[in-house]
């Protein structure tokens, strides 16, 4: 997992701040998926980037919930007002390209809304 | 993506061979079976992926019968370092809507034993 980092390992939040979450890629992956895990439960679908592009956001909350890839630096996936639902570990996960390849998961992102 | 099903545990002694079953009785043609693992508190970790024949790489060998509609993933000489969370995830081969989400069940609990 160490090719795909993600930062910061732990982040705490009161209710209502703002949350950043952080993804850097492998090397020469330009692909990257966001994924949540809430406590006891497997991994969900968010997004899916391209450098630059959305590409698939089907599994992203409607509010307060964006991510983007900008052509240079990390992906970023922000989490607006946050409510203590929002709890979870947010996975990032990246491939060199799209379908058939695999995905490579970074450590995560452990989200605790105080 | 087609549905999985996997025991929700197994055990398996340290050194032994650790055969882990997945039914995929409704996968398409054009769907391949993946294999993630979780150790706890980390991201799922690739381990192998096929569509008809088997494979082999230097973590497991895949095992599908011919019919597709289950599979085998097998760890050749478990070390404790194996407990984790497996999953099975079938994923289709085209591109299109949905095509890039890994879509994570519950996975089957391995424990090795000493």
């Amino acid at each position: 997992n160490a090719g795909v980092m993600q930062n910061p390992r732990h982040l705490v939040r009161r209710r209502g701040q703002e949350a950043r979450l952080r993804c850097s890629p492998m090397k020469g992956h330009s692909h990257v998926y966001w994924y949540r895990q809430l406590p006891e439960e497997g991994l969900k679908f968010m997004v899916y980037l391209q450098k630059e592009n959305i590409i698939d956001e089907s599994g992203m909350p409607k509010e307060r919930f964006s991510a983007e890839f900008p052509k240079e630096g990390p992906s970023i996936l922000r989490i607006q007002q946050v409510v203590r639902g929002d709890s979870a570990a947010y996975f990032c996960a990246s491939s060199p390209t799209g379908a058939n390849q695999p995905q490579h998961f970074g450590d995560g992102t452990r989200l605790s809304i105080l | 993506d087609a549905k999985t099903t996997q025991p929700p545990s197994m055990d398996c002694a340290e050194g032994r061979a650790a055969n882990l079953p997945c039914n995929h009785s409704t996968i398409s043609g054009n769907e391949y079976v993946y294999w993630y693992r979780q150790i706890h508190s980390q991201g799922p970790q690739y381990i192998i992926h096929g569509l008809k024949n088997n494979e082999t790489n230097e973590m497991a060998s895949l095992i599908i019968t011919e019919d597709r509609k289950s599979s085998t993933l097998i760890l050749p000489h478990a070390t404790l370092r194996d407990t984790a969370v497996y999953y099975c995830i079938v994923r289709v081969t085209t591109s299109g809507a949905g095509s890039y989400q890994l879509t994570f069940g519950k996975g089957t609990k391995l424990s090795v034993i000493p």
